[in-house]
């Protein structure tokens, strides 16, 4: 199954842009991968879907198009333009693998983001 | 508007039981696969179970196969987590996510707010 590898931490001043990263393990490169925002004591929330050809389908409801992804080999990134205080938040990966019962759905450790 | 309200979670002792639910509301609930995700304090999210549109498809996370059952009932628009011979382990917020499917692939939006279970003596 694939293995999706995060920094744990990042952190850019506000209205400056931040690229967080989530790297596939060798053998994936055509899987996509799914961006979550998990606010302070929320729920995650989605963000986009991608590919290596970019954004797969629509940004989730709300999401500001300050948010932007590439994807490129075994690297899927999002890009948070313009930063805002708002958008201090943790944000994880994931991806699905396998049918039936040898469904699973897995995540990176996640990226905390901090704005200064 | 599309809404998911977990419940249920609470202190439990190692060993025993807890049935959690997830109240759906806002959108056709017996036409979407639905999801529990977990997570530990401080930690990353971790996918527990997954049930398809009227329950006769259940998937599990190696970790909880055999003590955990995911179901459904469609007349209530509520998702259940039945978790038995919890261990210290299981300690997390559980989060239900409705699952978005395409070309046989998924994601989860929207997902809960979580309600916790704790697994302590």
């Amino acid at each position: 199954q694939p293995v999706l590898t995060q920094p744990p931490s990042a952190s850019a001043s506000l209205g400056a842009s931040v690229t967080l990263t989530c790297t596939l393990n060798s053998g994936y490169s055509n899987y996509k991968v799914d961006w979550y925002q998990q606010r302070p004591g929320k729920g995650p929330r989605f963000v986009m879907r991608v590919g290596t050809g970019g954004i797969v389908g629509s940004k989730g409801d709300g999401i500001p198009d300050r948010f932007s992804v590439l994807g490129s080999g075994l690297n899927r990134s999002l890009t948070i333009k313009n930063i805002q205080e708002d958008d201090e938040s943790d944000y994880h990966c994931g991806s699905d693998h396998g049918y039936g019962t040898n469904f699973v759905y897995v995540f990176g450790i996640g990226t905390r983001v901090t704005v200064l | 508007e599309v809404r998911l309200v977990e419940s249920g979670g609470g202190l439990v002792q190692p060993g025993g039981s807890l049935r959690l639910s997830c109240a759906a509301s806002g959108f056709t609930f017996n036409t979407y696969w639905m999801h529990w995700v977990r997570q530990a304090p401080g930690k990353g999210l971790f996918w527990v179970s997954r049930i398809d549109f009227d329950g006769s498809i259940t998937t599990y996370a190696d970790s909880v196969k055999g003590r955990f059952t995911i179901s459904r009932d469609n007349a209530k628009n509520t998702l259940y987590l039945q978790m038995n011979n919890l261990r210290a382990e299981d300690t997390a917020v559980y989060y239900c996510g409705r699952a978005i499917m395409i070309s046989g692939h998924n994601w989860l939006d929207p997902w809960g707010q979580g309600t916790l279970v704790t697994v302590s003596s």
